[in-house]
């Protein structure tokens, strides 16, 4: 089974600095996706950025970026300019595509704070 | 991405009573599933719905306790059978438009049990 860890339960950062979130994941399969989704208090779970392990580039939208270390296992989500409206929870997720239909598996969360 | 459309928002329930929760997509999608996130935790999947037939339950959630139907590719409802104040939660259903393809939510049922 696929696990998914985030380290950082909270973090925090100033208005126009940059900030990563780390997360990490356990699995033995070469074909996955990788997600990032945030969470602002109005409870919506909305999608950031995703990764195909296939893919060697690093996604990018907007201000979201990530760092794809494959071997590592690691998934670390950076946001260049942070905004107010950042302000929210953000959970990593798994997906291995497949007869099991798409199926995600969370991390735990990182509460992020972006401070005026 | 699919709008979705969750009902209701919230509610407030007595112990012992059942809820059913819906969930309307603007158009036809692959898969739907459901989740609970607790107080302050992450989500968990309770199950995939599947069209026309029984969902499929993640262990730990059972049929009789959280009943769901799919009739169609657009539609599907969440029932919370038998309430105690442990189901206080948010329930979310999500949707994949086609497969491989990323999971988007609905905006979530926050739900509390007296």
């Amino acid at each position: 089974a696929q696990t998914v860890t985030q380290s950082q339960p909270e973090m925090s950062v100033q208005e126009a600095e940059t900030v990563t979130l780390s997360c990490t994941y356990d699995t033995s399969e070469s074909n996955y996706y990788l997600f990032w989704y945030k969470q602002p208090p109005s409870r919506q779970m909305i999608l950031v950025i995703r990764q195909e392990a296939y893919k060697q580039q690093n996604a990018t939208e907007n201000r979201f970026s990530v760092n794809f270390q494959k071997a590592a296992k690691s998934f670390s989500l950076k946001i260049s300019d942070s905004q107010l409206g950042d302000t929210a929870m953000y959970f990593c997720a798994f997906m291995k595509p497949g007869t099991s239909g798409s199926r995600l598996t969370f991390g735990e969360g990182t509460q992020l704070t972006v401070n005026p | 991405s699919a709008v979705i459309s969750q009902k209701p928002s919230r509610d407030i329930c007595q112990r012992g009573t059942s809820l059913t929760i819906q969930c309307q997509v603007d158009s036809q999608v692959t898969m739907m599933f459901w989740y609970r996130q607790q107080p302050g935790q992450s989500l968990t999947l309770i199950a995939t719905a599947n069209q026309g037939s029984e969902a499929t339950y993640e262990s730990g959630f059972v049929i009789d306790k959280f009943p769901i139907s799919r009739p169609n590719l657009t539609f599907s409802t969440l029932t919370v059978s038998n309430m105690s104040p442990e189901d206080s939660s948010i329930y979310l259903c999500s949707v994949v438009g086609q497969l491989g393809g990323p999971q988007h939510f609905g905006d979530g049922t926050r739900l509390s049990i007296l």
